[in-house]
């Protein structure tokens, strides 16, 4: 079985402008998170999407915003960034929701510099 | 708010030996506590769950043991090889649907 895929793998952007990042879940998985990882806070929870629906959500502004498609596939959308988004964004699945119990299998994750 | 403590420094080891690494965190204990490895440029890697009514899993090499009353988790790797140098991180479970991960700690197993 394919594990969690996510593209573009590195990406670099300047200050103010936008990014999507795109995952795709395990096959057969429908809940899908979003975390940041910097060195300094570690993995922050951004969101959880399960059947197409936001279930949780971190506390991040309203410029990282994301959403589930039919297929479970994933994007996340970041407006206005800031150097301060430079981070690996990470999105992990697992077979159902419920995040504390449930075992999560993540991508290799997308690296963003924001010059 | 919660707070999750792992060792920033990294754990250095001879080959052969025990590593244990430990999450201590404060307030509120976790129904379910989850071990993750991570290596360089890689997703973590789920490695083991333990919940709060058990005081210890294993799997293979690994152990882990969860005491509520001093509110800490170690991570045990036996008989540890180079291979098991990564980063080790420790997430706390609660309710359902809230998952907050440690810094992590570094591992260096030497030959």
């Amino acid at each position: 079985k394919a594990g969690v895929t996510q593209t573009p793998r590195y990406l670099i952007k300047t200050r103010g402008q936008q990014v999507t990042l795109s995952c795709s879940p395990i096959s057969g998985h429908r809940s899908v998170s979003w975390y940041q990882q910097t060195p300094g806070q570690g993995l922050q929870f951004l969101f959880e999407y399960f059947s197409e629906t936001q279930r949780n959500k971190g506390n991040f502004p309203g410029r990282f915003s994301g959403r589930q498609f039919s297929n479970s596939r994933s994007e996340m959308n970041v407006s206005t960034l800031e150097l301060g988004d430079s981070a690996l964004y990470l999105c992990a699945s697992s077979l159902g929701t419920g995040l504390s119990y449930n075992e999560q299998f993540f991508g290799p994750g997308t690296r963003l510099t924001v010059l | 708010s919660q707070k999750i403590e792992q060792n920033s420094e990294a754990l250095n080891i001879q080959e052969g030996k025990t590593a244990t690494l430990t999450c201590n965190y404060t307030n509120y204990s976790p129904a379910y506590l989850q071990w993750y490895r991570q290596d360089p440029g890689r997703g973590p890697v789920f490695l083991l769950l333990i919940r709060e009514n058990e005081k210890e899993k294993r799997k293979e090499r690994l152990k882990v043991t969860f005491d509520t009353t001093l509110k800490q988790s170690l991570f045990h790797i036996t008989a540890s090889q180079p291979a098991d140098s990564a980063t080790y991180l420790c997430a706390l479970g609660y309710n359902t649907d809230k998952l907050i991960f440690g810094t992590g700690t570094r591992l260096q197993v030497f030959p």
